[in-house]
């Protein structure tokens, strides 16, 4: 199947600095991504929906000034944690399908520890 | 928007036993229902998927059903195995231009050996 990769699968930082994440579609063209934050033993939580060339759609509630999104090419999404807190800290996790091929399943990254101390 | 209801929250069988999980949408337009396993510390896989022309879908020990009229959908696992212990998603999608799935909060199964 499809590869996703997420970077880095793990990050620590220190409260007020910005931390990237990375989410790569390997061998397919993703024009839309999808970017989640999990809490323990709780389900996949849509942050926003990110869209290659354009802004990046943002769910009720999710900061759009806090977690920067770009989506700058087919095979690449960033998040940016910005000035993180530790409430911040959580699992955070990408997804992406295929372009041109709608609704199918979803590969997901293999998601990234936030530990803001 | 789509709203996705699954239940139980946590399963507890004993190895051999058949599990079932169960979804329920709301939107009627919603036509792809995937489901996902997550083991700890782990991205969630696709383990099986149903479209909405198709009533039932089996593979090995896993089977899903469709009740479009009643909007609910199952996930059967049948000959339960220690290695099935995960958590299990289920989801729905609205075909289209943009396909955005919609997550049920998730299954957290046990299988005792």
């Amino acid at each position: 199947g499809a590869v996703v990769s997420q970077h880095p699968s793990w990050v620590i930082c220190k409260s007020g600095t910005s931390v990237k994440i990375e989410c790569r579609s390997l061998d397919f063209q993703a024009t839309t991504m999808f970017w989640y934050r999990q809490f323990p033993k709780q389900s996949l939580m849509l942050m926003a929906t990110s869209n290659e060339g354009s802004k990046a759609t943002y769910e009720q509630g999710v900061e759009k000034d806090k977690f920067l999104i770009n989506h700058a090419s087919l095979t690449l999404s960033t998040l940016t944690v910005t000035s993180a807190h530790p409430e911040d800290s959580s699992f955070y996790i990408c997804s992406a399908s295929h372009t041109g091929i709608p609704n199918t399943e979803a590969f997901f990254g293999q998601g990234t520890r936030l530990t803001v101390v | 928007g789509e709203n996705v209801e699954q239940h139980p929250s946590t399963l507890s069988v004993q190895e051999g036993d058949s599990a079932v999980i169960k979804c329920t949408y709301s939107d009627s337009a919603s036509n792809y229902f995937p489901w996902y396993k997550q083991e700890l510390g782990k991205r969630p896989q696709l383990i099986i998927d149903i479209r909405s022309n198709v009533g039932e879908k089996k593979d090995q020990r896993i089977a899903v059903t469709l009740n479009k009229t009643a909007k609910h959908f199952s996930l059967h696992i049948t000959e339960t195995q220690p290695e099935d212990s995960a958590v299990y998603f289920c989801a729905a999608s609205i075909g289209g231009g943009s396909y955005i799935p919609t997550f049920g909060r998730g299954t957290s199964l046990i299988v005792h050996p």
